[in-house]
């Protein structure tokens, strides 16, 4: 069975501009959580999907956005970019949303924002 | 809001010995989950060990295996005859069993594998 997939791997924006962010949950998987990575904070949730629906959203402003598709593909939007948003975006994926269901990760998508 | 330390942020462990790695977390909850997770340089990120806060005894994978002490709210990951593989960022991770309860994760120690 294929992992989760996340596209592209590596992109580099200039601020003010926005991008979008791509994941594929495997197969039969029907829940996709997003994660910001960075070194001084470490590992923040972002939100969470469950068969096309937001189930729980952290704590980052307006300019972050996300949308699940009935085949379960997520994507992640960022709007007006800024240098703080450079950031390793992981994408994981679940059967449910349980707690007691295993969250399997993506590569990651590496953002640079100059 | 619940909270989850790793004390450690970097550690290191000379083949076939083993490590131990810290974590404690804050919550008013009683039901919850904890987890390991490792990430190795350039690699995915995938699941260690898990623990449900209800069960008493000590979750173990293969040559991993944790130190659950509820009251002390206290997990510590331990690795037994250590492999120059298990070089590695290890999150401790926290979620609670509560609907809409997302994850919380630890800082993470560094694990450097020396021959």
């Amino acid at each position: 069975k294929a992992g989760v997939t996340q596209t592209p791997r590596y992109l580099i924006k200039t601020r003010g501009q926005q991008v979008t962010l791509s994941c594929s949950p495997i197969s039969g998987h029907r829940s996709v959580s997003w994660y910001q990575q960075t070194p001084g904070q470490g590992l923040q949730f972002l939100f969470e999907y469950f068969s096309e629906t937001q189930r729980n959203k952290g704590n980052f402003p307006g300019r972050f956005s996300g949308r699940q598709f009935s085949n379960s593909r997520s994507e992640m939007n960022v709007s007006t970019l800024e240098l703080g948003d450079s950031a390793l975006y992981l994408c994981a994926s679940s059967f449910g949303y349980s707690s007691t269901d295993t969250q399997y990760f993506g590569p990651g998508t590496r953002l640079t924002v100059l | 809001a619940q909270t989850v330390t790793q004390s450690q942020p970097e550690m290191s462990v000379q083949e076939a010995e083993t490590v131990t790695l810290s974590c404690t977390y804050d919550t008013s909850e009683s039901d919850y989950y904890l987890f390991w997770y490792k990430q190795p340089p350039s690699r995915q990120m995938i699941l260690v060990i898990r623990q449900e806060a209800y069960k008493q005894q000590n979750a173990t994978e293969n040559r991993f295996s944790v130190n659950f002490q509820k009251a002390a709210k206290s997990f510590s990951l331990k690795i037994s005859d250590s492999q120059l593989g298990d070089a590695a960022m290890y999150f401790c991770a926290y979620r609670g069993n509560n609907y809409g309860q997302n994850f919380v994760f630890g800082p993470g120690t560094r694990l450097s594998a020396l021959p």
